[in-house]
């Protein structure tokens, strides 16, 4: 079974750019999270989408807004791009269900450094 | 809320010597516990869980870690740790019966192997 894939893995872009990045989660996952990773903060939770709606949202300013498809697919955007958001993006797609336990299942990951 | 706090950031070890990273959850109700290992340029894979019963549960790469509610911890050991266990080490929780909410993670403890 393949596991979740995210493109791209690595990406430079200058402040006030905008970035999408892409997700797919396993198969049969029907939920996907992003999280953020920086050296200060760790892993900061972004969103999770299911069945194509946002069902949580972290601490994140507006520039950041994410989507999922009907294949379950997932995409992140981030405008307006700042020094500050520079770090390693990470997707995680889950199995949702009455035993659902929240163990997660990530990427490796979209390294994104912002000059 | 929920939240984790892993007391060490950073962890050096000779190799063959044994480890322990150490993590505190709060939570006033029941959880699901979990570490989460990351490689060099890689995202996060699953270690091990707690999810209920034995309070003891092992990896199948020597790793174990013990439950304990009533000092709110979840420590990871090994014996004897390897070059190869080199990695960081994420301790996260969910809280059981709390719906959808998203795993929370601490912010990682580095262990670095010294041959």
């Amino acid at each position: 079974k393949a596991g979740v894939t995210q493109t791209p893995r690595y990406l430079i872009k200058t402040r006030g750019q905008q970035v999408t990045l892409s997700c797919s989660p396993i198969s049969g996952h029907r939920s996907v999270s992003w999280y953020q990773q920086t050296p200060g903060q760790g892993l900061q939770f972004l969103f999770e989408y299911f069945s194509e709606t946002q069902r949580n949202k972290g601490n994140f300013p507006g520039r950041f807004s994410g989507r999922q498809f009907s294949n379950s697919r997932s995409e992140m955007n981030v405008s307006t791009l700042e020094l500050g958001d520079s770090a390693l993006y990470l997707c995680a797609s889950s199995l949702v269900g009455t035993l659902n336990t929240g163990e997660l299942f990530f990427g490796e990951g979209s390294r994104l450094t912002v000059l | 809320a929920q939240s984790v706090t892993q007391l060490d950031s950073q962890v050096p070890v000779f190799e063959e010597a044994p480890v322990e990273l150490r993590c505190n959850y709060s939570s006033s109700v029941s959880v699901y516990l979990f570490w989460y290992v990351q490689y060099p340029n890689q995202g996060l894979q699953l270690l091990l869980k707690y999810l209920s019963g034995s309070t003891l549960v092992e990896s199948i790469n020597g790793f174990e870690a013990e439950f304990n509610k009533s000092q709110t911890s979840f420590h990871l050991r090994k014996p004897s740790v390897h070059i190869s266990d080199t990695a960081e080490y994420f301790c996260a929780v969910r809280e059981v019966l709390s719906g959808n909410t998203p795993l929370v993670f601490g912010k990682g403890t580095r262990l670095s192997v010294i041959a």
